[in-house]
Formats: C-alpha cells, structure tokens, sequence
C-alpha cells in the first residue's frame, strides 16, 4: 500500500489560496488519489479525486505531476469553515481499505 | 438521497459490558466499512462488508465483531468493552468495493 506523507499543519487567512502537497512516492500504477476533510468529531467528507493532471469541482482542485509521485490539493479563497483537517489517501482503486495518515489541520485566521 | 446515518450518535458504556453500533449506507450503496478513530492512532481501518460478507479485517482483536443484513445495514459489536475502546467508530459506505467510500456523522462511545 502506497504510504502518505503531508505537512502536519498549516496556517492561512480567509480569502487566501492554501496548497497542500502529499508525496506519494511509490503509488502504483492503478492507484487513485483522494482527499478527504474532516472536522472535529465528525465523519471525513470527500472532497476530490484523480489519477493524473488536473481534476477541479466545485470546492477544490487536485494537481498531479506526471510521474505521480505527488499531488497538491488547492483550495481557493479559503474560510473560517475551511478549517479541518485533510487526509491525503492512494490506491482507492487497488486496496480494499483506507489508510489514513496524520492528516494535514489548516487553521484559517480571519 | 440521503446520507450514511449511523445510531447512536452518543453512547457510555462501562468496562467488560458489550455495545452494538448501527450503520445505514446511502441508499443503493452495497458496501460498508468501519473505522475507529481515537486521538492517539488516528483513523484505523476496522471491517469490511460486501454483500452480507466480511471482505476485509484490520488488525482488532475478536471482540470487534459485524455483520450486514441484506439491505446493506451493518452493525458492529464490541464486546467486553475496555477504557482503551473509547473512540468515535465511523461507517462508511460505497457503491461496491473500491469504490469511493462516504461517511457518516459516526458514534462516539465513552467508556468508563
């Protein structure tokens, strides 16, 4: 199973872009990269997917280089409601479980 | 359509006592997973169950126990509860495995 490695934290102030990075260097070639968020005592909530390039929806976009190894999640003009922790999770499509890492906790300032 | 709902959203128990969670996946989904998630380990994966079938186990001793009725609902059991087994136990569910997985709000269990 590919392993994660994210900043344990961030800082950022509302209305700014805020880039997360994971590396993920030994992602397999059928591996899928998601982000999820998740606010204290609740459920982690999906919040994008992709496999290579470039993938945007409605709350985020995700970034991936051609060799894979890593991928930036952006989310623009943050607010105070931004403020969770996002996981950073590869091989949906090739694992039968997820395995979360520490997580990245951003913290918006106002 | 409805999102993944589990019950009881809050639950104390007292050590060596047994406690059963419940878990309804968004409607159609056949797929359902449970986590636990304490302050000291982070998010661990529990179970997996797929049609009526456990598919997937992580590393938990046997009193962490489920099952999936033929609707897709699922329980967990834990039985002869510890301090340690305090957490907030989470349930996802998914179209069908490998599939992106949604969670729900999960059941924080306070053992005294």
């Amino acid at each position: 199973l590919a392993k994660t490695t994210q900043p344990i934290s961030m800082d950022s102030y509302e209305g700014q872009e805020v880039n997360i990075t994971c590396s993920h260097n030994n992602i397999a070639t059928n591996d899928y990269i998601t982000w999820y968020q998740q606010f204290p005592s609740q459920g982690p909530r999906f919040i994008i997917q992709g496999y290579k390039t470039k993938v945007t929806n409605e709350v985020a976009s995700l970034f991936i280089p051609a060799d894979r190894k890593s991928s930036t999640l952006s989310l623009p003009r943050v607010s105070l409601s931004d403020t969770a922790v996002y996981y950073c999770l590869v091989g949906l499509y090739n694992t039968d479980k997820l395995i979360f890492g520490t997580g990245t906790r951003l913290q918006v300032f106002p | 359509k409805a999102g993944v709902t589990q019950t009881p959203r809050y639950l104390i128990k007292t050590r060596g006592q047994q406690v059963t969670l419940s878990c309804s996946p968004i409607s159609g989904h056949r797929s359902v997973s449970w986590y636990q998630q304490t302050p000291g380990q982070g998010l661990q994966f529990l179970f997996e169950y797929f049609s009526e079938t456990q598919r997937n186990k992580g590393n938990f001793p046997g009193r962490f126990s489920g099952r999936q009725f033929s609707n897709s609902r699922s329980e967990m059991n834990v039985s002869t509860l510890e301090l340690g087994d305090s957490a907030l136990y989470l349930c996802a569910s998914s179209l069908a495995e490998q599939e992106t997985q949604y969670f729900g709000p999960g059941t924080r269990l306070l053992v005294l």
